[in-house]
């Protein structure tokens, strides 16, 4: 156990819907970052948080928003869902602060778009 | 855009078994790191490299950090069943950014 929790674990909607993914990071951390594994593309980078501001960004869709709350809580924001959006969504955290900290990951949320 | 390429994709080895996987970049990065990931769960971390040449050890598992920090290697000593999982490599980019970027995995068997 990581100490990262997301839910929901699975979630299954249609095409066009529009879906929230939550995470909570490990007691002290103040890093999120969101992270997209498909079976093609493999584990990509969406965006990372550190205390509430983004800090970076990667390959995020702009139909996908990400915020970081006061409680350092995350949600991942999925709208007008395409069939290419299944895939394993995945939240870390870690403390935050110099390049190579280690980031811990939470079980993942399972997205499946009909 | 820096990517990883990992080695071999798929691995299916006898219990007892050595083997190595590779991961390698065009790209400089300043620190590798090796994940192993299990069916339904997060990746979990392994090691971190960041000095090129670096050897570490973990038991049976042996990561090496190219001298030019653009390739890394896993080895397995006498592998077991309890090894098998998918292995990522991460490579850690410059100036301040905290963002990894992932190879797509080595997936292994380790047949008893």
């Amino acid at each position: 156990d990581s100490g990262v929790t997301q839910t929901p674990k699975h979630l299954i909607t249609a095409t066009g819907q529009r879906v929230t993914l939550r995470c909570s990071p490990r007691s002290g951390d103040l890093s999120v970052y969101w992270y997209q594994q498909s079976l093609d593309q493999g584990l990509q980078f969406l965006i990372q948080y550190y205390n509430g501001e983004e800090r970076a960004k990667g390959n995020i869709l702009e139909r996908f928003s990400a915020q970081q709350f006061p409680d350092l809580h995350s949600e991942l924001n999925l709208s007008s869902l395409e069939l290419g959006d299944s895939a394993l969504y995945f939240c870390a955290s870690s403390v935050g602060g110099p390049l190579g900290d280690e980031q811990f990951f939470g079980p993942g949320t399972r997205l499946t778009v009909l | 855009t820096q990517l990883l390429e990992q080695s071999p994709q798929f691995l299916s080895i006898q219990e007892g078994e050595n083997l190595t996987v590779y991961c390698n970049s065009s790209s400089v990065f300043s620190s590798l790191q090796w994940y192993r990931q299990e069916p339904g769960e997060g990746p979990v971390l392994l090691v971190t490299v960041v000095t090129g040449g670096e050897v570490k050890k973990l038991k049976r598992l042996t990561f090496q950090f190219g001298d030019a920090r653009k390739d890394s290697s896993l080895h397995i000593t006498a592998a077991q069943p309890g090894d098998t999982g998918l292995y990522l490599c991460a490579g850690g980019t410059q100036g301040g950014s905290e963002k990894l970027v992932f190879g797509k995995g080595t997936k292994l068997t380790v047949n008893p």
